[in-house]
């Protein structure tokens, strides 16, 4: 089956405690991206990779890293997690951006940091 | 400043009703606009609309883009209890290194039986 596989689902740590939240796709998908939703403002991008070894900032990135090795995996690393970083968690992946094609979301992780 | 507006946040109708929600954008290199249904999870991708004027359509949902206005919308007919989710409309831009979504805050749509 088709899908973008996120763990952890849930997690409650604690500041400073570094975290890795990684995401695997099994669709040989080119484009990767992670995104945090938070109430009243939506869905934002917090980094994206392009293809192994090629990533980018989004519109959030600080306080996070993310690392492109292999084509399938986009883990998302947060060195010295803050209570601001809770939020839930996003990956999405989609074949190839310039072929124009919509991204697929995986379920989603939902941190909590105290 | 790219941005996506969906109105109204919020949608509380009857089953059979039918419904509109609506979705503007300002988004630099503009490419295609995608519309998804949330549930409890994850985006489930609905429609990716790149011209104008062409409705698509998948059961009881369409969607129709104006390029012209910057603006979509999303039709649902005959509501079913199913259908309650928040829908996400975004905006994909492209050329150079973007091809990225740019999100609306969601229409919280609640179908009551």
């Amino acid at each position: 089956e088709a899908q973008v596989t996120q763990n952890p689902r849930y997690l409650i740590t604690v500041t400073g405690k570094k975290l890795t939240v990684t995401c695997s796709q099994n669709m040989n998908h080119e484009y990767m991206s992670w995104y945090r939703q938070d109430p009243g403002l939506g869905l934002r991008q917090i980094y994206y990779s392009m293809n192994v070894e090629v990533t980018d900032k989004g519109d959030v990135p600080e306080g996070y890293k993310v690392s492109r090795k292999e084509k399938r995996n986009f883990p998302l690393i947060l060195e010295s997690p803050s209570p601001n970083q809770t939020s839930l968690y996003f990956c999405a992946s989609s074949l190839r951006q310039f072929r124009n094609q919509p991204q697929h979301f995986g379920d989603g992780t939902r941190l909590s940091i105290l | 400043e790219d941005k996506v507006v969906q109105s109204p946040l919020s949608l509380v109708v009857h089953e059979g009703d039918t419904v509109t929600l609506n979705c503007s954008y300002e988004v630099t290199n503009f490419r295609s606009l995608l519309w998804y249904k949330q549930e409890k999870k994850a985006p489930t991708f609905l429609f990716m609309l790149t011209s104008s004027g062409i409705e698509k359509k998948s059961g009881r949902l369409s969607s129709i883009l104006d390029k012209k206005e910057l603006f979509s919308i999303l039709n649902i007919t005959a509501t079913q209890t199913g259908d309650s989710a928040v829908y996400l409309c975004a905006g994909m831009n492209y050329g150079g290194s973007q091809g990225n979504l740019i999100f609306g805050k969601g229409t919280k749509l609640s179908v009551k039986p």
